[in-house]
């Protein structure tokens, strides 16, 4: 079954900091991952995707993910957090095959970056 | 703003009554998802449509769930003799193609009392 694991609930980093959010997968076939933020009584926010390509990729705000196929880890980075990236995030994950159109989400993980 | 729109934003109904909830895609996308989403979890999948043809839907749409978009422009989601574990977050999102990234709405928070 195709499953996205974020094994940290709640994630605290200082302003200014690195922070790291983790994110694995389970699919058969090759993935596309995705990572949304959500705001509180906001829908979820596209931040970044990976589909093909250059294993780092770069999103908004600031943030970028590592593909790493061995570890089948696609976890969401950004150099300096800042206040406001305090936030509900969410890995997900889709397959290229036709029945596999429906993101598959892992449970989220708080981002709560202090000043 | 041109996102994607849904309709109403809170719903809070008694045991038993329907609901119906509207979502208006971005007018480009052709692809339009249905999610639902409890406290603590991630959004899960219910349904998706390509223009006016429902294409998929999971095993957590039951027989009380239906849902429509009739011109493949709009869509609502029904769901009959509400109860109390309806209670959620119905998310709506949609999309341009099969390998892009899909944009959601503000969702619509149902509560069943």
């Amino acid at each position: 079954a195709q499953s996205v694991a974020q094994p940290e609930d709640q994630v605290n980093v200082a302003e200014g900091n690195p922070l790291t959010v983790k994110c694995t997968y389970s699919v058969s076939g090759n993935p596309y991952l995705f990572w949304y933020v959500q705001y509180p009584n906001r829908g979820l926010q596209f931040l970044l995707k990976y589909i093909t390509g250059d294993n780092l990729v770069k999103g908004s705000y600031g943030f970028e993910a590592e593909f790493n196929k061995s570890q089948t880890s696609f976890h969401l980075k950004k150099p300096s957090a800042l206040v406001s990236d305090s936030a509900l995030y969410f890995c997900a994950v889709r397959t290229t095959n036709q029945a596999g159109t429906a993101l598959i989400f892992g449970k989220g993980t708080t981002l709560s970056v202090s000043s | 703003d041109t996102g994607v729109s849904q309709d109403p934003r809170h719903k809070i109904t008694k045991r038993g009554q329907n609901v119906t909830f509207r979502c208006d895609p971005i007018s480009e996308h052709n692809r339009l998802y249905w999610y639902r989403q409890t406290l603590g979890q991630g959004p899960e999948f219910l349904t998706y449509f390509q223009n006016e043809a429902q294409l998929e839907k999971s095993r957590l749409l039951s027989d009380r769930f239906s849902a429509e978009r009739p011109k493949g422009s709009f869509s609502t989601l029904e769901i009959q003799r509400t109860e109390q574990g309806d209670s959620a977050m119905y998310l709506c999102a949609s999309s341009p193609g099969l390998g892009g990234e899909q944009f959601f709405g503000p969702g619509t928070r149902l509560t069943v009392l």
